[in-house]
C-alpha cells in the first residue's frame, strides 16, 4: 500500500529536549516536505526536499532541521523545542516537482506538545 | 492580510444538501488550485485539482475558479455524512511540488443524516 508513515503519532516533551519525528514513504517519490498545521493558520511549510541531499527552507523553518540521506526518509529534527512549536505536523511526498497533476500524499500527522 | 482566506465554519447541513465552500486570495500569480479533504485525525488528501480559470467536475464534486475575482469554490452535490470533514483550499504559482503552495485555514463541514 502506497503511504507516508510518520512516527510518533503523539508526543509530549519538555522545553529544550531534542527530538526527531521520522517520515518514510514507499512510493519512490522525489519530493518530500514538512508542514505544521495550527488553528486559523492552515498548513505552513517548514522545509522541503527536491531529492536526496537537496533540502531548502519553507515559510517557517526557524527552530527546525531536516536531512535527506535516503530517498524514502525525511526526518524532522527539533534541536531545542519550545512551547511555540506545539502543533500538528505533517510530512508529505510527491512523485516529482513540476509535473502537473502530481499528487501530494500526506502522512497521518504527529501531534507534538512542548511543555 | 493572508494570501488565502477561507471561512473556518463550522458548516452544518442536512444529508442531500448542496454544499458550497469558498476561498478568496490576494496573489494574482496563483495558477494552480486544489481542494484537499481532511478527516479527523488524518492527513489531507487531494480531492480536486484545476489549472487557471474554469470548472472541473468529478462525480458529486465541482471545482470552480474565477481568477478575475480571485475566488475559488468547491460544490458538493447530494452531500453524504461521509463528506463530513475539513476542506482545505490550496493554490500555487508553479505546479504543485514546488515550495510556493499556500493553504487556506480549512472549513469544517458536518453533514447530518
Amino acid at each position: 500500500e502506497a503511504q507516508v508513515t510518520q512516527n510518533p503519532r503523539y508526543l509530549i516533551t519538555v522545553t529544550g529536549k531534542k527530538l526527531t519525528v521520522t517520515c518514510s514513504q514507499n512510493m519512490n517519490h522525489e519530493y518530500m516536505s514538512w508542514y505544521r498545521q495550527d488553528p486559523g493558520l492552515g498548513l505552513r511549510q517548514i522545509y522541503y526536499s527536491m531529492n536526496v541531499e537537496v533540502t531548502d527552507k519553507g515559510d517557517v523553518p526557524e527552530g527546525y532541521k531536516v536531512s535527506r540521506k535516503e530517498k524514502r526518509n525525511f526526518p524532522l529534527i527539533l534541536e531545542s523545542p519550545s512551547p511555540n512549536q506545539t502543533s500538528l505536523y505533517f510530512c508529505a511526498s510527491s512523485l516529482r516537482v513540476g509535473v502537473v497533476g502530481t499528487e501530494a500524499f500526506f502522512g497521518q500527522g504527529t501531534r507534538l506538545t512542548v511543555v | 492580510q493572508k494570501e488565502v482566506e477561507q471561512d473556518p465554519g463550522p458548516l452544518s447541513v442536512p444529508e442531500g444538501a448542496i454544499v458550497s465552500l469558498n476561498c478568496t486570495y490576494s496573489n494574482s500569480a496563483f495558477q494552480y488550485f486544489m481542494w484537499y479533504r481532511q478527516y479527523s485525525r488524518k492527513g489531507p488528501e487531494l480531492l480536486m485539482y484545476t489549472y487557471s480559470s474554469g470548472n472541473k467536475e468529478d462525480g458529486r464534486f465541482t471545482a470552480q475558479v474565477d481568477k478575475s475575482s480571485k475566488y475559488i469554490s468547491l460544490f458538493i452535490r447530494d452531500s453524504q455524512p461521509s463528506d463530513s470533514a475539513t476542506y482545505l483550499c490550496a493554490m500555487s504559482i508553479r505546479p504543485p511540488g514546488n515550495n510556493d503552495m499556500r493553504f487556506g485555514a480549512g472549513t469544517r463541514l458536518t453533514v447530518k443524516p
